[in-house]
C-alpha cells in the first residue's frame, strides 16, 4: 500500500529565507506527483503538477524536483514572504486501474514571520 | 468558472439525523471526487466518479455514507444516522482527464459538518 510521508510536520522561517518541504513515497510506480497548498479554513489550492517522466517543475517562486527512483519530491519556495504561510501538502497518483485516485501527505504547516 | 461550489458551508446537527452534502463541479470536467478531512486522520478519500458513474468506493466508511451522481453537474454525499465521529471538513474536487493524462484537482471550500 502507497504511504505518503511528509517532514516536517510543521516549520517556522523567517521572511525572505528560502523553504524546502520534503515529501517522500514508499511505492515508486507513480503516475504524477503533486503539490496542494491549504490555507485555513480553505480548500486545497493546486500548485504543481509533475508528471512521472519529469524531474522538475517551476512556477514563478515555486519549484518542485521529482526523484522516482528515491520516492522523493522536494518543493522549494525561493525568498519566502508572510503570505506563504499555509499548510502544504503532496499527493501521489498511482499507476492502478484507480486513475485519477491521490493519495495525500499529511502536509507541512509553515509559518513565515514578518 | 466559478470553481467547485459546496453547499452548505458549515452543518450543525444532532447524532442520529440524516445530514446531505452538495456539490456541483467544474463544468466540463469528468471525475468527481469526495474527501474528508479530519486532524486525526488528514484526508481521506471516500468515493470518486468517472462520467457520472461510481468508480471507487473503497474509502466510504460505513453503510450509513452514499453518494450519487445523478448528472454531471450535480452530486450529494449523505449521512444517515449521522454520527459524531463523522465531523469533520467534507471536501469535494473534480478534474479532467486529458491525452496528457489527469490534470489537477480542483477542491471546492469544504462543508464543515458537526454532529453533537
Amino acid at each position: 500500500k502507497q504511504e505518503v510521508t511528509q517532514i516536517p510536520a510543521a516549520l517556522s522561517v523567517p521572511e525572505g529565507e528560502n523553504l524546502v518541504l520534503n515529501c517522500s513515497f514508499t511505492d515508486s510506480a507513480i503516475y504524477n506527483l503533486q503539490w496542494f497548498r491549504q490555507d485555513p479554513g480553505k480548500g486545497l489550492t493546486s500548485l504543481l503538477l509533475i508528471q512521472s517522466s519529469q524531474r522538475e517543475q517551476t512556477s514563478g517562486r515555486l519549484n518542485a524536483s521529482l526523484d522516482k527512483s528515491s520516492g522523493r519530491s522536494t518543493l522549494y519556495i525561493a525568498a519566502s514572504q508572510p503570505g506563504d504561510s499555509a499548510t502544504y501538502l503532496c499527493a501521489v497518483e498511482e499507476t492502478t486501474d484507480s486513475w485519477g485516485k491521490l493519495q495525500f501527505g499529511a502536509g507541512t504547516q509553515v509559518v513565515v514571520t514578518p | 468558472d466559478a470553481g467547485v461550489i459546496q453547499s452548505p458551508r458549515h452543518e450543525v446537527t444532532e447524532m442520529g439525523q440524516e445530514v446531505t452534502l452538495r456539490c456541483k463541479p467544474i463544468s466540463g470536467h469528468d471525475y468527481l471526487f469526495w474527501y474528508r478531512q479530519t486532524m486525526m486522520r488528514g484526508l481521506e478519500l471516500l468515493i470518486y466518479f468517472n462520467n457520472n458513474v461510481p468508480i471507487d468506493d473503497s474509502g466510504m466508511p460505513e453503510d450509513r455514507f452514499s453518494a450519487k451522481m445523478p448528472n454531471a453537474s450535480f452530486s450529494t454525499l449523505k449521512i444517515q444516522p449521522s454520527e459524531p465521529r463523522d465531523s469533520a471538513v467534507y471536501f469535494c474536487a473534480s478534474s479532467l482527464r486529458t491525452d496528457r493524462g489527469q490534470e489537477t484537482q480542483y477542491f471546492g471550500p469544504g462543508t464543515r459538518l458537526l454532529v453533537l
